[in-house]
């Protein structure tokens, strides 16, 4: 099982402010990788699928990059609705598909 | 528009079994694959089981592999988990969740989940 560790577990940061999040895969995943963003009480969003494919509707401040077993989420400046908790999964080896154990990023 | 909607869900004792549906709309059920994931109230999601677009493709998690069990009815427009055996560590909201195509990968659409409660 390809095990997902994202850092940090909690990001604090202002609106307008560049947030950087880190998926890590325990093997390679190749580009396989996909982001998604739960805000509370709400089902999770596809954000990016395939390291750096956005999802439709999905706002060009959302990035991704990466390959092999490091990968990044970058939101260029953070609007007020972007707090959240954000999730990679990884559809590279299964079953199982697997997902990290989540970054939230808060207000500072 | 996309809609999965999940039922089923409740409050069931320990080694009983409890039958999870998702109907579907919007899209063309039999052209994607489709999964169950699951979330304990406050903590991450964790993947359930798959299936591909003709059933001919299906994969669980270990912890739920000969306990639980996936389906779809293409014609019905409808996807279902049957658990069986159900333990305390199975309570979660389960989300039914459509694939971007036809063969298990990466999930782009969420319905609101079911909540199942195992406790005695």
């Amino acid at each position: 099982e390809i095990v997902l560790t994202q850092s940090p577990a909690t990001l604090s940061l202002s609106p307008g402010e560049r947030a950087t999040l880190s998926c890590r895969a325990s093997q390679s995943v190749s580009r396989y990788l996909a982001w998604y963003q739960q805000k509370p009480g709400q089902a999770p969003r596809l954000l990016i699928y395939d390291t750096s494919n956005r999802a439709t509707g999905i706002p060009a401040r959302f990035s991704g990059s990466g390959s092999g077993t490091d990968f990044t989420l970058t939101i260029s400046s953070l609007e007020p609705e972007d707090f959240a908790i954000y999730y990679c999964m990884q559809r590279s080896n299964w079953p199982p598909l697997t997902f990290g154990g989540g970054t939230k990023v808060e207000i500072k | 528009e996309v809609q999965l909607v999940e039922s089923g869900g409740g409050l069931v004792q320990p080694g009983r079994s409890l039958r999870l549906s998702c109907a579907a709309s919007g899209f063309s059920f039999d052209d994607y694959a489709m999964h169950w994931v699951r979330q304990v109230p406050g903590k991450g999601l964790e993947w359930v089981a798959g299936i591909n677009w003709n059933s001919g493709s299906i994969g669980y998690t270990a912890s739920v592999k000969g306990r639980f069990t996936i389906s779809r009815d293409n014609a019905k427009n409808s996807l279902y988990l049957q658990m069986n055996s159900l333990r305390g560590e199975d309570t979660a909201l389960y989300y039914c969740t459509k694939d971007f195509g036809p063969e298990v990968g990466t999930t782009d659409f969420w319905g609101q989940g079911t909540l199942v409660t195992v406790s005695s």
